[in-house]
């Protein structure tokens, strides 16, 4: 399962705080996403990078931030601004062109 | 954009029977389209993939098959065993140099021993 990881695995946050949620890759992808999801449900898109220092706003990028200084990493920061942000976060990457995605482990984050 | 949907929600199967699990999608212009398997807890693993210029694609016991015209295309899960219970998501992309995924709701399979 090594190539992508995510850290931490479970994160709690308070009420006003904004957390950080880290990804790293190995793989030299180029793309790489995030994605939340709720229980029992699909996987929504966050936000997306094709490429280094350039990033695009997914479906659902209300409250949510991310930067791409590195090839390797994509962090995502979790603002206070995001009402509802208790799911299970999901990162992954692709290499450029046409293939299918690789995911993170993902972190748990809960609101308390 | 691009819509996906998926059917069954929730499937159950008897050990050794076959599944079948379709989706659907709404943009002609969707060439790739990878089949996820998620277990309880863990992240998804891509299990099989199909690009639009095939019509089938196989791999040991699973195969997918696209029909371009209906815009729809299935996975098929043969002699089923219960470590194939788990949450299967579709999901279809429009790209040529990039991938932005559009991925269905998700089904769960349980099969029973």
């Amino acid at each position: 399962d090594g190539g992508i990881t995510q850290s931490p695995k479970y994160l709690f946050r308070k009420e006003g705080q904004n957390v950080t949620l880290s990804c790293e890759q190995n793989l030299n992808h180029d793309a790489m996403y995030w994605y939340r999801q709720d229980p029992g449900q699909g996987l929504r898109l966050i936000y997306y990078s094709q490429i280094v220092n350039d990033f695009q706003k997914g479906d659902i990028a209300e409250g949510y931030s991310v930067s791409r200084e590195k090839k390797e990493s994509f962090p995502l920061t979790v603002t206070s601004a995001q009402k509802n942000p208790t799911a299970f976060y999901l990162c992954a990457s692709s290499s450029a062109g046409t293939d299918g995605q690789f995911f993170g482990p993902g972190t748990r984050l809960t609101v308390l | 954009g691009e819509n996906v949907e998926q059917h069954p929600s929730t499937l159950s199967v008897q050990e050794g029977d076959s599944a079948v699990i379709k989706c659907t999608y709404s943009d002609s212009a969707s060439n790739y389209f990878p089949w996820y398997k998620q277990e309880l807890g863990k992240r998804p693993q891509l299990i099989i993939d199909i690009r639009s210029n095939v019509g089938e694609k196989k791999d040991q016991r699973i195969a997918v098959t696209l029909n371009k015209t209906a815009k729809h295309f299935s996975l098929h899960i043969t002699e089923t065993q219960p470590e194939d219970s788990a949450v299967y998501f579709c999901a279809a992309s429009i790209g040529h140099n990039f991938n932005k995924f559009y991925f269905g709701s998700g089904t769960k399979l349980n099969v029973k021993p």
